[in-house]
């Protein structure tokens, strides 16, 4: 069974640093395009970054592109997200997301908070 | 702001059948497909539709979609309580390079 874990969420004061790290289980890892996917709190769902299977083509939301920074293992099968310069509104739950066309299969989030 | 916009909220009783538009441009709908998501708050979205109008293996039949242009519609039959939740349209959008998300709807059933 398919299996997406977040991790390293946390209280972090604005201009800090995070990184978020997601494991995956039960599915070839290397396969997919994987995907963050983050919800602010009372706001929809927004698109942050992926980073392609096969080419490894990386894509970012114009809102964190020179501030995130997406990439892979596939020996470990894990995905991550350095997160810099954050800002307030960056305050969300952050969502590891598999799928290129369609984000097909979702971890339960882990939260990201930055206030001072 | 999102490019993709939806109705904030849509309600039906128990039973009747409940209709989720999305509007796009020919930079989005015009040249991918179309996906739905399901959203309870505290948990996992969940793929409900892909390539406009295809069920992944688990979704019922209840739930359907179609795309006509550059816009799309998620329809939703037999509405039961536990449909209540946040639905989602989004695609890939070729001039931002960017995976969109719609600006959601809040479906009640009353």
């Amino acid at each position: 069974e398919a299996q997406l874990v977040e991790s390293g969420g946390g209280l972090v004061q604005p201009g800090g640093s995070l990184r978020l790290s997601c494991a995956a289980s039960g599915f070839t890892f290397s396969f997919y395009t994987m995907n963050w996917v983050r919800q602010a709190p009372g706001k929809g769902l927004e698109w942050v970054s992926n980073i392609v299977s096969s080419s490894g083509a990386i894509n970012y939301a114009d809102s964190v592109k020179g501030r995130f920074t997406i990439s892979r293992d596939n020996a470990k099968n894990s995905l991550y997200l350095q997160m810099n310069s954050l800002r307030v509104e960056d305050t969300a739950v952050y969502y590891c997301a598999r799928g290129g066309r369609e984000v097909d299969f979702w971890g339960q989030g882990t939260l990201v908070t930055v206030s001072s | 702001q999102s490019v993709l916009t939806e109705p904030p909220s849509v309600s039906a009783a128990p039973g009747q059948k409940v209709t989720i538009s999305c509007s796009g441009s020919s930079s989005n709908f015009g040249n991918h497909y179309v996906s739905w998501y399901q959203h309870l708050p505290g948990t996992a979205p969940k793929l409900l539709i892909y390539d406009n109008n295809k069920r992944p293996s688990g979704i019922p039949d209840r739930f359907s979609g179609s795309k006509s242009g550059t816009s799309a519609t998620l329809g939703i039959t037999g509405l039961q309580t536990g449909d209540e939740a946040d639905y989602y349209c989004a695609t890939w959008d070729s001039s931002l390079s960017v995976y969109v998300f719609g600006t959601g709807t809040k479906v009640t059933v009353l």
